[in-house]
């Protein structure tokens, strides 16, 4: 199995810049991936190898991945931002998730 | 535009099989190199995965729950389908299709259905 560490929550002001992180064995050499979550919808891809953004995602969302650590960061965060994040990832042909952080915009 | 809708019962008795479909809308299970897959997320809590299928019968599944799941794939009516054996509370989950992307040998899943909540109980 493979493990995924994930803070169970994080706050934000509205109009800043937040992180949210991942952990997890030598996580730098595999694709790291995103997925945002809000109440009551189904998840929504918003990182995909490490730092690419899909289409129709706001540029406020980016992602970052080295070491043992991926990182999504979102600038400028809004309201709409709040949500349940899962990173992701796979090793050999199962995908691992984490956790999930809950983002809460003050 | 691509769509995924997940069908079955809502309710299972415990030690019985759940059940569901999911219909692909707007576009073929059959082309390209996609995989679908099948995802859970028990009440409040995170996301697990269960099992990929390509439409040419390529399975993968979730090593946890592999001896009790049947994944198949129905190219003529563009579904695919899950099937759980003998079900317990720890199953009661909202129940994710998904589309998996393999784009650039990185996998995605970049398509989702709404989910359905299946619980288990007498």
């Amino acid at each position: 199995s493979y493990e995924l560490t994930q803070s169970p929550s994080v706050s934000v002001s509205p109009g800043q810049t937040v992180s949210v992180s991942c952990s997890g064995d030598n996580l730098g050499r595999k694709f790291a991936y995103w997925y945002q979550q809000k109440p009551g919808q189904s998840p929504v891809l918003v990182i995909h190898q490490d730092t690419k953004r899909p289409s129709g995602i706001p540029e406020r969302f980016s992602g970052s991945n080295s070491v043992n650590t991926a990182t999504l960061t979102i600038r400028g965060t809004q309201a709409i931002d709040e949500a349940d994040y899962y990173c992701q990832t796979w090793v050999d042909d199962t995908p691992w998730f984490g956790g999930g952080t809950r983002l809460t915009v003050l | 535009q691509l769509q995924l809708q997940e069908s079955g019962p809502g309710l299972v008795k415990p030690s019985e099989t759940l059940s569901l479909s999911c219909t692909v809308s707007g576009g073929s299970i059959g082309s390209g190199h996609y995989y679908w897959a099948w995802i859970r997320q028990p009440p409040g809590k995170g996301l697990e995965w269960i099992a990929n299928i390509h439409y040419r019968g390529t399975t993968f599944h979730n090593s946890s729950l592999r001896s009790r799941v049947t994944i198949s794939v129905d190219t003529s009516s563009n579904q695919f389908s899950l099937r759980l054996h003998s079900v317990t509370a720890a199953d009661t989950a909202v129940y994710y299709c998904a589309r998996v992307d393999p784009q650039d040998l990185a996998p995605r899943f970049d398509i989702w259905g709404q989910g359905t909540l299946v619980t288990v109980s007498s």
